[in-house]
Protein backbone atom coordinates (compact mmCIF):
# COMPACT_ATOMS: atom_id res chain seq x y z
CA UNK A 1 0.00 0.00 0.00
CA UNK A 2 0.86 3.87 -0.42
CA UNK A 3 0.88 6.48 1.54
CA UNK A 4 1.80 10.18 2.08
CA UNK A 5 2.46 12.26 5.33
CA UNK A 6 2.56 16.07 5.00
CA UNK A 7 3.90 16.55 8.36
CA UNK A 8 3.69 20.47 8.86
CA UNK A 9 -0.96 21.63 7.83
CA UNK A 10 0.44 25.10 8.49
CA UNK A 11 3.13 27.36 6.87
CA UNK A 12 3.16 30.73 7.99
CA UNK A 13 6.21 33.33 5.75
CA UNK A 14 7.07 36.40 5.29
CA UNK A 15 6.90 37.83 1.46
CA UNK A 16 10.38 36.84 -0.15
CA UNK A 17 10.98 34.45 2.63
CA UNK A 18 12.29 31.23 1.27
CA UNK A 19 10.23 27.98 2.22
CA UNK A 20 9.75 24.46 2.02
CA UNK A 21 7.28 22.22 2.15
CA UNK A 22 7.72 18.40 3.60
CA UNK A 23 6.58 15.18 1.75
CA UNK A 24 7.44 11.90 2.72
CA UNK A 25 6.13 8.92 1.01
CA UNK A 26 5.72 5.00 1.23
CA UNK A 27 5.36 2.64 -1.47
CA UNK A 28 6.95 -1.10 -2.54
CA UNK A 29 6.68 -0.17 -5.97
CA UNK A 30 8.17 2.30 -8.51
CA UNK A 31 5.71 5.63 -8.15
CA UNK A 32 5.33 8.57 -9.42
CA UNK A 33 4.84 11.87 -7.37
CA UNK A 34 2.94 15.14 -7.61
CA UNK A 35 2.39 18.23 -6.13
CA UNK A 36 -0.58 19.90 -6.65
CA UNK A 37 -1.61 23.53 -5.63
CA UNK A 38 -5.37 24.68 -4.51
CA UNK A 39 -5.92 28.25 -4.22
CA UNK A 40 -9.53 29.31 -2.03
CA UNK A 41 -12.81 28.25 -3.50
CA UNK A 42 -11.52 26.44 -6.33
CA UNK A 43 -10.16 22.49 -7.92
CA UNK A 44 -6.54 21.34 -7.36
CA UNK A 45 -4.08 21.94 -10.31
CA UNK A 46 -1.18 20.54 -10.90
CA UNK A 47 1.84 22.17 -9.89
CA UNK A 48 4.80 19.85 -10.54
CA UNK A 49 5.43 16.50 -11.05
CA UNK A 50 8.13 13.49 -11.02
CA UNK A 51 7.60 10.56 -13.45
CA UNK A 52 11.78 9.99 -14.14
CA UNK A 53 14.55 10.92 -15.35
CA UNK A 54 16.40 14.13 -13.45
CA UNK A 55 15.15 14.08 -9.89
CA UNK A 56 14.94 18.38 -9.65
CA UNK A 57 12.07 19.28 -10.97
CA UNK A 58 10.66 22.57 -11.68
CA UNK A 59 7.20 24.66 -12.18
CA UNK A 60 6.58 27.72 -14.29
CA UNK A 61 6.43 29.81 -10.81
CA UNK A 62 9.38 29.26 -9.40
CA UNK A 63 8.66 26.45 -7.21
CA UNK A 64 10.69 22.91 -7.50
CA UNK A 65 10.96 19.56 -6.05
CA UNK A 66 13.43 16.83 -5.49
CA UNK A 67 12.76 13.23 -5.86
CA UNK A 68 15.10 11.76 -2.90
CA UNK A 69 14.39 8.09 -3.27
CA UNK A 70 16.71 7.05 -0.09
CA UNK A 71 14.91 9.41 2.06
CA UNK A 72 11.41 8.46 0.17
CA UNK A 73 10.85 12.51 0.08
CA UNK A 74 9.92 14.73 -2.57
CA UNK A 75 9.82 18.15 -0.34
CA UNK A 76 8.70 20.81 -2.28
CA UNK A 77 10.55 24.66 -1.82
CA UNK A 78 10.85 28.07 -3.32
CA UNK A 79 13.71 30.65 -2.71
CA UNK A 80 11.70 33.19 -2.36
CA UNK A 81 7.70 33.17 -1.91
CA UNK A 82 5.00 36.06 -2.79
CA UNK A 83 1.08 36.78 -1.31
CA UNK A 84 -0.10 34.99 -4.10
CA UNK A 85 1.62 31.82 -3.45
CA UNK A 86 -1.08 31.73 -0.09
CA UNK A 87 -2.84 28.69 -0.99
CA UNK A 88 -3.20 24.59 0.28
CA UNK A 89 -0.66 22.02 -1.62
CA UNK A 90 -1.08 18.65 -1.64
CA UNK A 91 1.55 15.78 -2.35
CA UNK A 92 0.78 12.78 -3.84
CA UNK A 93 1.95 9.45 -5.15
CA UNK A 94 0.67 7.30 -7.70
CA UNK A 95 1.55 3.95 -9.05
CA UNK A 96 2.56 2.90 -12.52
CA UNK A 97 -0.58 1.12 -13.85
CA UNK A 98 -0.90 0.92 -17.63
CA UNK A 99 -4.79 3.00 -18.50
CA UNK A 100 -5.57 4.51 -15.09
CA UNK A 101 -3.87 5.58 -11.72
CA UNK A 102 -5.04 5.85 -8.20
CA UNK A 103 -3.76 9.12 -6.75
CA UNK A 104 -2.68 8.56 -2.74
CA UNK A 105 -2.43 12.31 -1.33
CA UNK A 106 -1.78 13.70 1.27
CA UNK A 107 -3.69 15.85 4.34
CA UNK A 108 -2.28 19.13 2.46
CA UNK A 109 -0.02 21.97 3.87
CA UNK A 110 -1.42 25.50 3.75
CA UNK A 111 1.21 27.86 3.21
CA UNK A 112 0.18 31.34 4.54
CA UNK A 113 2.08 34.51 3.18
CA UNK A 114 2.11 38.00 5.39
CA UNK A 115 3.53 40.81 3.58
CA UNK B 1 -12.24 24.09 -24.24
CA UNK B 2 -13.73 23.49 -20.45
CA UNK B 3 -11.81 20.86 -19.10
CA UNK B 4 -13.50 19.51 -17.00
CA UNK B 5 -17.36 20.73 -15.37
CA UNK B 6 -18.93 19.78 -12.12
CA UNK B 7 -22.60 20.41 -11.64
CA UNK B 8 -24.09 21.63 -9.13
CA UNK B 9 -21.30 24.25 -7.82
CA UNK B 10 -23.16 23.64 -4.33
CA UNK B 11 -26.36 21.68 -3.00
CA UNK B 12 -27.68 21.51 0.26
CA UNK B 13 -29.64 18.26 0.57
CA UNK B 14 -31.98 16.74 3.41
CA UNK B 15 -30.96 13.46 4.85
CA UNK B 16 -32.28 10.61 3.24
CA UNK B 17 -32.84 11.95 -0.44
CA UNK B 18 -31.57 11.09 -3.72
CA UNK B 19 -29.18 13.22 -4.91
CA UNK B 20 -26.85 12.76 -8.39
CA UNK B 21 -24.00 14.98 -8.69
CA UNK B 22 -22.34 15.68 -12.77
CA UNK B 23 -19.01 15.27 -14.34
CA UNK B 24 -18.23 16.02 -18.02
CA UNK B 25 -14.88 16.39 -19.40
CA UNK B 26 -14.01 17.24 -22.92
CA UNK B 27 -10.57 15.72 -23.30
CA UNK B 28 -11.25 12.64 -24.49
CA UNK B 29 -9.38 11.24 -21.33
CA UNK B 30 -10.11 7.57 -20.81
CA UNK B 31 -10.08 7.75 -17.12
CA UNK B 32 -11.84 9.23 -14.54
CA UNK B 33 -12.04 9.58 -10.64
CA UNK B 34 -14.56 10.73 -8.04
CA UNK B 35 -12.90 12.19 -4.77
CA UNK B 36 -13.87 13.70 -1.31
CA UNK B 37 -11.92 16.52 0.65
CA UNK B 38 -12.36 16.97 4.01
CA UNK B 39 -10.84 18.99 6.69
CA UNK B 40 -7.61 16.97 7.59
CA UNK B 41 -7.96 14.29 5.58
CA UNK B 42 -7.20 15.43 2.21
CA UNK B 43 -8.51 14.03 -0.96
CA UNK B 44 -9.72 10.19 -0.43
CA UNK B 45 -10.68 8.54 -3.69
CA UNK B 46 -14.45 7.46 -4.07
CA UNK B 47 -14.68 5.93 -7.50
CA UNK B 48 -12.68 5.38 -10.29
CA UNK B 49 -13.28 4.25 -14.21
CA UNK B 50 -10.39 3.63 -16.05
CA UNK B 51 -12.56 3.48 -19.45
CA UNK B 52 -16.35 3.61 -20.46
CA UNK B 53 -17.85 1.11 -19.19
CA UNK B 54 -15.95 -0.11 -16.00
CA UNK B 55 -15.60 0.96 -12.75
CA UNK B 56 -13.83 0.44 -9.49
CA UNK B 57 -13.71 0.92 -5.98
CA UNK B 58 -11.59 3.71 -4.10
CA UNK B 59 -10.48 4.24 -0.89
CA UNK B 60 -14.39 5.18 0.50
CA UNK B 61 -16.76 3.90 -1.92
CA UNK B 62 -20.01 2.74 0.53
CA UNK B 63 -22.85 4.72 0.28
CA UNK B 64 -21.56 6.21 -3.63
CA UNK B 65 -22.60 4.62 -6.93
CA UNK B 66 -20.83 5.49 -10.18
CA UNK B 67 -21.77 4.49 -13.99
CA UNK B 68 -19.59 5.22 -17.19
CA UNK B 69 -22.13 4.96 -19.75
CA UNK B 70 -19.60 7.19 -22.60
CA UNK B 71 -16.06 8.41 -22.26
CA UNK B 72 -17.19 11.86 -21.32
CA UNK B 73 -19.38 11.61 -18.16
CA UNK B 74 -19.12 10.10 -14.88
CA UNK B 75 -21.90 10.83 -12.40
CA UNK B 76 -21.98 10.29 -8.81
CA UNK B 77 -24.88 8.66 -7.10
CA UNK B 78 -25.79 8.95 -3.67
CA UNK B 79 -28.42 6.39 -3.25
CA UNK B 80 -29.56 7.65 0.18
CA UNK B 81 -27.60 10.84 1.45
CA UNK B 82 -26.43 10.70 5.12
CA UNK B 83 -25.25 14.01 7.00
CA UNK B 84 -21.71 12.33 7.20
CA UNK B 85 -21.79 12.94 3.48
CA UNK B 86 -21.03 16.29 3.60
CA UNK B 87 -18.18 17.45 2.04
CA UNK B 88 -16.31 18.99 -1.41
CA UNK B 89 -16.45 16.48 -4.23
CA UNK B 90 -14.04 16.71 -6.82
CA UNK B 91 -14.07 14.92 -10.66
CA UNK B 92 -10.98 14.43 -11.81
CA UNK B 93 -9.70 12.50 -15.14
CA UNK B 94 -6.24 11.29 -16.95
CA UNK B 95 -5.52 10.27 -20.50
CA UNK B 96 -2.90 8.03 -21.77
CA UNK B 97 0.81 8.88 -22.25
CA UNK B 98 3.17 6.15 -23.91
CA UNK B 99 0.56 3.36 -22.86
CA UNK B 100 0.64 4.92 -18.65
CA UNK B 101 -1.36 7.41 -17.47
CA UNK B 102 0.40 10.43 -15.25
CA UNK B 103 -1.30 13.71 -14.83
CA UNK B 104 -4.86 13.34 -12.98
CA UNK B 105 -7.01 17.40 -14.00
CA UNK B 106 -9.49 18.17 -11.82
CA UNK B 107 -12.83 19.90 -11.63
CA UNK B 108 -13.81 22.68 -9.79
CA UNK B 109 -15.89 21.04 -7.00
CA UNK B 110 -18.86 21.07 -5.91
CA UNK B 111 -20.14 21.51 -2.54
CA UNK B 112 -22.46 19.13 -0.60
CA UNK B 113 -24.52 19.70 2.49
CA UNK B 114 -26.48 16.76 4.24
CA UNK B 115 -29.15 18.11 7.20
Amino acid sequence: AQSVTQLDSQVPVFEEAPVELRCNYSSSVSVYLFWYVQYPNQGLQLLLKYLSGSTLVESINGFEAEFNKSQTSFHLRKPSVHISDTAEYFCAVGSRNTGFQKLVFGTGTRLLVSP
Amino acid sequence: IAGITQAPTSQILAAGRRMTLRCTQDMRHNAMYWYRQDLGLGLRLIHYSNTAGTTGKGEVPDGYSVSRANTDDFPLTLASAVPSQTSVYFCASSGLAGGTTDTQYFGPGTRLTVL
